[in-house]
């Protein structure tokens, strides 16, 4: 079945470093790809999609390409804030069907 | 624009009883999922509602487990004889009916704890 792998946390940055957090994904085809971001105490926020091969998906400073060639969605983000400290959640989907989650990571900016 | 709710948002149990939660979803979506997040997992799919038809149901969605949506509105979940592998944050989520739209929308999820 499908499955979303992503880099185990947590990852702790200093404020404006760059951020990469890994995620690759076992289908079969081309589904949606998402990343969720969790802030403490609140619930789950769509933070960027791509629907088809080599799509950007891009919010509040975040990117992430659709690689269909090596199956990966990694989030990046040039500088974080220590707003950006949140769980992340890697996901994909088939039109409007269940979402598959990958297992979070956690970012932890410091000032 | 309300987005989506749910109650209650935490419920402390014993084990052996009944437990429901409500969801609330988007106004006029005619979508509606639930998820089970437990800690330090990523949320997984339990079943699925268009309108009031329960489309698909996860395996992870025992006999004790039962999900409603009577008009196409709000959605129950009830947890019978809850166990305390029962304890965990259950999510819903809504989507509008249009085939493009694919993105979900959450809301903040019922924190279930069962002593």
């Amino acid at each position: 079945g499908d499955s979303v792998t992503q880099m185990e946390g947590p990852v702790t940055l200093s404020e404006e470093a760059f951020l990469t957090i890994n995620c690759t994904y076992t289908a079969t085809g081309y589904p949606s790809l998402f990343w969720y971001v969790q802030y403490p105490g609140e619930g789950l926020q769509l933070l960027l999609k791509a629907t088809k091969a080599d799509d950007k998906g891009s919010n509040k400073g975040f990117e992430a390409t659709y690689r269909k060639e090596t199956t990966s969605f990694h989030l990046e983000k040039g500088s974080v804030q220590v707003s950006d400290s949140a769980v992340y959640f890697c996901a994909l989907s088939w039109g409007y069907q269940k979402v598959t989650f990958g297992t979070g990571t956690k970012l932890q900016v410091i000032p | 624009d309300t987005g989506v709710s749910q109650n209650p948002r935490h419920k402390i149990t014993k084990r052996g009883q009944n437990v429901t939660f409500r969801c609330d979803p988007i106004s006029e979506h005619n979508r509606l999922y639930w998820y089970r997040q437990t800690l330090g997992q990523g949320p997984e799919f339990l079943t699925y509602f268009q309108n009031e038809a329960q489309l698909e149901k996860s395996r992870l969605l025992s006999d004790r487990f039962s999900a409603e949506r009577p008009k196409g509105s709000f959605s129950t979940l009830e947890i019978q004889r809850t166990e305390q592998g029962d304890s965990a944050m259950y999510l819903c989520a809504s989507s509008p009916e249009a085939i493009y739209i694919e993105t979900q929308y959450f809301g903040p999820g019922t924190r279930l704890l069962v002593l």
